[in-house]
Protein backbone atom coordinates (compact mmCIF):
# COMPACT_ATOMS: atom_id res chain seq x y z
CA UNK A 1 0.00 0.00 0.00
CA UNK A 2 1.09 3.69 -0.72
CA UNK A 3 1.92 5.89 2.08
CA UNK A 4 3.83 7.93 4.22
CA UNK A 5 6.22 6.56 7.03
CA UNK A 6 8.09 8.61 9.53
CA UNK A 7 10.23 6.66 12.11
CA UNK A 8 11.20 6.84 14.78
CA UNK A 9 7.84 7.11 17.00
CA UNK A 10 9.49 8.29 19.74
CA UNK A 11 12.80 9.86 20.10
CA UNK A 12 14.75 11.21 23.00
CA UNK A 13 17.11 14.58 22.80
CA UNK A 14 19.84 15.48 24.81
CA UNK A 15 20.79 18.48 25.41
CA UNK A 16 23.42 20.14 22.57
CA UNK A 17 22.45 16.89 20.39
CA UNK A 18 21.91 16.67 17.16
CA UNK A 19 18.71 14.37 15.89
CA UNK A 20 17.79 13.46 12.69
CA UNK A 21 13.80 13.00 12.02
CA UNK A 22 12.91 10.18 9.06
CA UNK A 23 10.38 10.79 6.22
CA UNK A 24 10.07 8.30 3.43
CA UNK A 25 6.76 8.04 1.09
CA UNK A 26 5.88 5.31 -1.79
CA UNK A 27 3.40 8.15 -3.25
CA UNK A 28 5.32 9.25 -6.23
CA UNK A 29 4.39 12.76 -4.90
CA UNK A 30 6.59 15.35 -6.05
CA UNK A 31 6.20 17.75 -2.72
CA UNK A 32 6.98 17.14 0.83
CA UNK A 33 6.35 19.05 4.17
CA UNK A 34 7.86 18.96 7.95
CA UNK A 35 5.60 20.95 10.40
CA UNK A 36 5.46 20.88 14.17
CA UNK A 37 3.00 20.65 16.19
CA UNK A 38 2.74 21.72 20.05
CA UNK A 39 0.05 21.02 22.31
CA UNK A 40 -3.11 22.20 21.79
CA UNK A 41 -1.86 24.00 18.99
CA UNK A 42 -2.14 23.91 15.09
CA UNK A 43 0.91 23.04 12.74
CA UNK A 44 3.75 25.75 11.81
CA UNK A 45 5.59 25.11 8.62
CA UNK A 46 9.12 24.13 9.25
CA UNK A 47 10.42 23.53 4.95
CA UNK A 48 9.13 22.38 2.51
CA UNK A 49 10.17 21.09 -0.84
CA UNK A 50 8.57 20.99 -4.65
CA UNK A 51 10.92 18.85 -5.87
CA UNK A 52 14.45 17.06 -5.33
CA UNK A 53 17.39 19.20 -4.66
CA UNK A 54 15.43 21.92 -3.45
CA UNK A 55 13.61 23.19 -0.38
CA UNK A 56 12.38 26.67 1.03
CA UNK A 57 12.11 27.48 4.60
CA UNK A 58 8.56 27.81 6.31
CA UNK A 59 7.64 29.66 9.44
CA UNK A 60 9.91 28.66 11.81
CA UNK A 61 13.09 27.16 10.05
CA UNK A 62 15.47 28.28 12.59
CA UNK A 63 17.29 25.54 14.58
CA UNK A 64 16.30 22.94 11.96
CA UNK A 65 17.88 21.77 8.61
CA UNK A 66 16.33 19.59 5.55
CA UNK A 67 17.42 17.40 2.26
CA UNK A 68 16.09 16.13 -0.56
CA UNK A 69 18.49 14.59 -2.58
CA UNK A 70 15.56 11.67 -3.37
CA UNK A 71 12.59 11.91 -4.12
CA UNK A 72 11.14 9.99 -1.58
CA UNK A 73 13.02 11.04 1.25
CA UNK A 74 12.93 14.53 2.95
CA UNK A 75 14.71 13.67 6.38
CA UNK A 76 14.67 16.43 9.08
CA UNK A 77 17.74 17.45 11.49
CA UNK A 78 16.72 19.51 14.96
CA UNK A 79 20.16 20.79 15.71
CA UNK A 80 21.53 22.30 19.14
CA UNK A 81 20.53 25.56 17.76
CA UNK A 82 16.63 24.64 18.64
CA UNK A 83 16.14 25.86 21.61
CA UNK A 84 12.73 24.41 22.35
CA UNK A 85 12.96 20.97 20.16
CA UNK A 86 9.75 19.28 22.32
CA UNK A 87 6.70 18.33 19.90
CA UNK A 88 5.30 16.58 17.74
CA UNK A 89 6.85 16.80 14.27
CA UNK A 90 4.16 15.59 10.95
CA UNK A 91 5.82 15.28 7.60
CA UNK A 92 3.31 15.23 4.87
CA UNK A 93 3.18 14.81 0.60
CA UNK A 94 1.34 16.26 -1.82
CA UNK A 95 1.19 15.70 -5.94
CA UNK A 96 2.86 18.64 -7.75
CA UNK A 97 2.42 22.08 -5.98
CA UNK A 98 0.09 24.74 -7.63
CA UNK A 99 -2.55 22.27 -7.62
CA UNK A 100 -5.36 21.42 -5.62
CA UNK A 101 -4.73 18.73 -3.56
CA UNK A 102 -4.90 17.46 -0.11
CA UNK A 103 -1.52 16.52 1.81
CA UNK A 104 -0.90 12.78 3.00
CA UNK A 105 0.47 13.10 6.51
CA UNK A 106 2.50 10.87 8.47
CA UNK A 107 2.14 9.28 11.67
CA UNK A 108 4.71 11.64 13.33
CA UNK A 109 7.37 11.40 15.55
CA UNK A 110 7.20 12.76 18.93
CA UNK A 111 10.32 14.38 20.08
CA UNK A 112 11.38 15.12 23.72
CA UNK A 113 14.61 17.43 25.57
CA UNK A 114 15.78 15.04 28.16
CA UNK B 1 2.00 32.95 10.08
CA UNK B 2 -1.75 31.29 11.23
CA UNK B 3 -4.29 31.95 8.41
CA UNK B 4 -7.15 30.37 9.84
CA UNK B 5 -9.07 30.85 13.08
CA UNK B 6 -11.26 28.22 14.23
CA UNK B 7 -14.46 28.42 16.42
CA UNK B 8 -14.79 26.84 19.11
CA UNK B 9 -11.70 25.64 19.80
CA UNK B 10 -13.86 23.07 21.99
CA UNK B 11 -16.98 21.46 21.28
CA UNK B 12 -18.90 19.09 23.15
CA UNK B 13 -22.26 17.05 21.99
CA UNK B 14 -24.50 13.82 22.18
CA UNK B 15 -24.04 11.44 19.54
CA UNK B 16 -26.67 11.55 16.75
CA UNK B 17 -26.55 15.50 17.22
CA UNK B 18 -24.82 17.64 14.52
CA UNK B 19 -21.21 19.04 15.15
CA UNK B 20 -20.53 22.87 13.09
CA UNK B 21 -17.35 23.98 13.14
CA UNK B 22 -16.43 27.76 12.05
CA UNK B 23 -13.02 28.84 10.08
CA UNK B 24 -11.97 32.28 9.15
CA UNK B 25 -9.04 33.44 6.93
CA UNK B 26 -7.42 36.70 6.03
CA UNK B 27 -5.82 36.59 2.08
CA UNK B 28 -7.49 35.34 -0.73
CA UNK B 29 -7.20 31.33 -1.27
CA UNK B 30 -7.37 28.95 -3.90
CA UNK B 31 -8.95 25.95 -2.05
CA UNK B 32 -9.55 25.48 1.53
CA UNK B 33 -9.07 22.02 3.36
CA UNK B 34 -10.36 20.24 6.40
CA UNK B 35 -8.22 17.62 7.96
CA UNK B 36 -9.24 15.19 11.05
CA UNK B 37 -6.53 14.25 13.72
CA UNK B 38 -7.29 11.78 16.06
CA UNK B 39 -5.09 12.27 19.59
CA UNK B 40 -1.72 11.50 19.07
CA UNK B 41 -1.90 10.49 15.35
CA UNK B 42 -1.11 12.09 11.58
CA UNK B 43 -3.90 14.21 10.24
CA UNK B 44 -6.11 12.81 7.70
CA UNK B 45 -7.56 14.81 4.81
CA UNK B 46 -11.87 15.16 4.98
CA UNK B 47 -12.64 17.81 2.43
CA UNK B 48 -11.19 20.17 0.03
CA UNK B 49 -13.62 23.00 -1.57
CA UNK B 50 -12.31 25.46 -4.03
CA UNK B 51 -12.43 29.30 -4.43
CA UNK B 52 -15.26 29.13 -7.03
CA UNK B 53 -16.95 26.23 -4.83
CA UNK B 54 -19.55 27.61 -2.41
CA UNK B 55 -20.43 24.35 -1.06
CA UNK B 56 -19.55 20.35 -1.25
CA UNK B 57 -20.69 17.22 0.48
CA UNK B 58 -18.95 14.29 1.16
CA UNK B 59 -20.83 11.23 2.82
CA UNK B 60 -22.16 13.08 6.64
CA UNK B 61 -19.79 15.83 5.77
CA UNK B 62 -21.00 19.58 4.64
CA UNK B 63 -18.74 22.12 3.88
CA UNK B 64 -19.52 25.91 2.85
CA UNK B 65 -16.73 28.44 1.54
CA UNK B 66 -17.65 32.41 1.86
CA UNK B 67 -15.00 34.12 -0.32
CA UNK B 68 -16.90 37.44 0.67
CA UNK B 69 -16.24 36.70 4.52
CA UNK B 70 -13.61 34.71 4.20
CA UNK B 71 -15.35 31.98 6.13
CA UNK B 72 -15.84 28.36 5.60
CA UNK B 73 -17.80 25.58 8.36
CA UNK B 74 -17.58 22.11 8.49
CA UNK B 75 -20.92 20.28 9.37
CA UNK B 76 -21.02 16.93 10.56
CA UNK B 77 -24.37 15.32 10.63
CA UNK B 78 -25.62 12.32 13.14
CA UNK B 79 -22.63 12.50 14.75
CA UNK B 80 -20.56 9.38 16.34
CA UNK B 81 -18.62 8.92 19.35
CA UNK B 82 -15.88 8.00 16.65
CA UNK B 83 -16.02 11.16 15.31
CA UNK B 84 -14.03 12.23 18.45
CA UNK B 85 -11.16 13.80 16.95
CA UNK B 86 -9.47 17.32 16.54
CA UNK B 87 -10.70 19.35 13.31
CA UNK B 88 -8.38 21.31 10.83
CA UNK B 89 -8.85 23.67 8.62
CA UNK B 90 -5.67 24.64 6.11
CA UNK B 91 -5.76 27.22 3.50
CA UNK B 92 -4.00 26.99 -0.03
CA UNK B 93 -3.14 31.22 -0.23
CA UNK B 94 -3.03 32.32 -3.64
CA UNK B 95 0.30 34.30 -2.46
CA UNK B 96 1.74 31.27 -2.40
CA UNK B 97 3.27 29.58 -5.85
CA UNK B 98 4.69 27.13 -3.50
CA UNK B 99 1.00 24.97 -2.63
CA UNK B 100 1.71 25.14 1.16
CA UNK B 101 -0.72 24.68 3.41
CA UNK B 102 -1.90 27.52 6.41
CA UNK B 103 -3.29 25.51 8.91
CA UNK B 104 -5.71 26.80 11.89
CA UNK B 105 -5.85 26.20 15.62
CA UNK B 106 -8.30 23.37 15.33
CA UNK B 107 -11.48 22.58 17.21
CA UNK B 108 -11.19 19.84 19.53
CA UNK B 109 -14.58 17.41 18.73
CA UNK B 110 -15.84 15.05 22.09
CA UNK B 111 -19.13 13.33 21.33
CA UNK B 112 -20.37 11.42 24.04
CA UNK B 113 -22.37 8.35 23.60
Amino acid sequence: DGGITQSPKYLFRKEGQNVTLSCEQNLNHDAMYWYRQDPGQGLRLIYYSQIVNDFQKGDIAEGYSVSREKKESFPLTVTSAQKNPTAFYLCASSHRTGVSYGYTFGSGTRLTVV
Amino acid sequence: SQQGEEDPQALSIQEGENATMNCSYKTSINNLQWYRQNSGRGLVHLILIRSNEREKHSGRLRVTLDTSKKSSSLLITASRAADTASYFCATDEMRNQGGKLIFGQGTELSVKP
